[in-house]
């Protein structure tokens, strides 16, 4: 139980374009879910915290206007890149929390997401 | 603010020796403490994770931990590690939960451990 996927796995996009990556919580509910940025051989760091039917909050200097989140459903987090730059080239890993387990703010993570702008 | 320190950013230790992986934290109360492993280009898996009680935590795959309240640390330990134990090792700390926002996990920056044969 408590699986996480995201899709895509991979994705090479053109600078100036947009990227949507999903994040799935496929066997429980997820009020909330978490979104992480690895950078090569570097720790993981919060980027926002998607509470459905919510705005996201975001960690200080993270841009809103350029990392959108969209917490549609119980299952579903979305994370749109917006006028993508090769400086937004990273690894993007999603978390979320069981609603039924929130006490413990165990979140359980996806399996991440290399974006690759060129 | 929350903050976690990995000593050792690598690790060497030989087929079958034991292991131990340092995690200090700095937190103002008592927080959630978790371990995870990431294997290169993947998600991470929990190891274990502590959040009250009995501070020696098993979990999977052999591996255990210790909560040291007065030391601030929360480290990992194994037996005897085998070659694919080889991974990234996070130690991460979490807020109890609050019913809102900003409970996201603050994590260390990580202990690469490679297996000699």
């Amino acid at each position: 139980g408590a699986v996480v996927s995201q899709h895509p796995s991979r994705v090479i996009c053109k600078s100036g374009t947009s990227v949507k990556i999903e994040c799935r919580s496929l066997d429980f509910q997820a009020t909330t879910m978490f979104w992480y940025r690895q950078f090569p051989k570097k720790s993981l760091m919060l980027m926002a915290t998607s509470n459905e039917g919510s705005k996201a909050t975001y960690e200080q200097g993270v841009e809103k206007d350029k990392f959108l989140i969209n917490h549609a459903s119980l299952t579903l987090s979305t994370l749109t890149v917006t006028s993508a730059h090769p400086e937004d080239s990273s690894f993007y890993i999603c978390s979320a929390r069981d609603s039924g387990r929130a006490s413990y703010n165990e979140q359980f993570f996806g399996p991440g997401t290399r974006l690759t702008v060129l | 603010a929350q903050s976690v320190t990995q000593p050792d950013i690598h690790i060497t230790v030989s087929e079958g020796a034991s292991l131990e992986l340092r995690c200090n934290y700095s937190y103002g109360a008592t927080p959630y403490l978790f371990w995870y492993v990431q294997s290169p280009g993947q998600g991470l898996q929990l190891l274990l994770k502590y959040f009250s009680g009995d501070t020696l935590v098993q979990g999977i795959k052999g591996f255990e931990a210790e909560f040291k309240r007065s030391q601030s640390s929360f480290n990992l330990r194994k037996p005897s590690v085998h070659w694919s134990d080889a991974a990234e090792y996070f130690c991460a700390v979490g807020p109890p939960y609050s019913g809102g926002g900003a409970d996201g996990l603050t994590f260390g920056k990580g202990t690469h451990l490679i297996i000699q044969p």
